[in-house]
């Protein structure tokens, strides 16, 4: 079975400072990758996803994220981030040709300080 | 296009209760998934429905059941209500077929049992 570990609960950051979400996988097949940002009262919004291919993926709103292989991590990042990015993402994996079965980590809770 | 919408967003039930939650995907989407989501547990499958047929199942008690219709609107139902059952439960549509990966989630139903 596969299993996702977010490595932060809360990641607290400054305005226009840079921040980065670590996300590790562990699955004895082929996956793909997800990351997901929940704001509050909301449901979940796809920020990117890897499929296969570039393992330098970019999302929605300056995200983007580095699939590698050999440590079994997809960490996302932002370079600068703005108040508006306060919420919670979450990294996600399902089985390839298995249907969209998602198996979620704990989430990190971003907190941007002005 | 509208996205996914599901009723009611809040639910307030009384333990051994049973309750209907409803989701309606995009149009033209085929498969809906169902997630738990709750501050202990985080976010869980509950099963997914594709062309009116159960494809993948997490590991939820039977009290825990969904349906899908021909029009691909989907309900589930939890029977004899558990306070532990007190969750925000997320809907997510997408295309289907064995290798689509893309889902679209819907604000969610959160549901309080009492």
């Amino acid at each position: 079975a596969q299993s996702v570990t977010q490595l932060d609960s809360q990641v607290p950051v400054f305005e226009e400072a840079p921040v980065e979400l670590r996300c590790n996988y562990s699955s004895s097949v082929s996956v793909y990758l997800f990351w997901y940002v929940q704001y509050p009262n909301q449901g979940l919004q796809l920020l990117l996803k890897y499929l296969s291919g570039s393992t330098l993926v970019k999302g929605i709103n300056g995200f983007e994220a580095e699939f590698n292989k050999s440590q079994t991590s997809f960490h996302l990042r932002k370079p600068s981030v703005h108040i508006s990015d306060t919420a919670e993402y979450f990294c996600a994996v399902s089985l390839k040709a298995a249907g969209n079965k998602l198996t979620f980590g704990g989430g990190t809770r971003v907190l941007v300080k002005p | 296009k509208a996205g996914v919408t599901q009723t009611p967003r809040y639910l307030i039930k009384t333990r051994g209760q049973q309750v209907t939650l409803s989701c309606s995907p995009i149009s033209g989407h085929r498969s809906v998934s169902w997630y738990q989501q709750t501050p202990g547990q985080g976010l869980q499958f509950l099963f997914e429905y594709f062309s009116e047929t159960q494809r993948n199942k997490g590991n939820f008690p039977g009290r825990f059941s969904g349906r899908q219709f021909s029009n691909s609107r989907s309900e589930m139902n939890v029977s004899t209500l558990e306070l532990g059952d007190s969750a925000l439960y997320l809907c997510a549509s997408s295309l289907g077929g064995s290798d689509t990966y893309e889902q679209y989630f819907g604000p969610g139903t959160r549901l309080t049992v009492t």
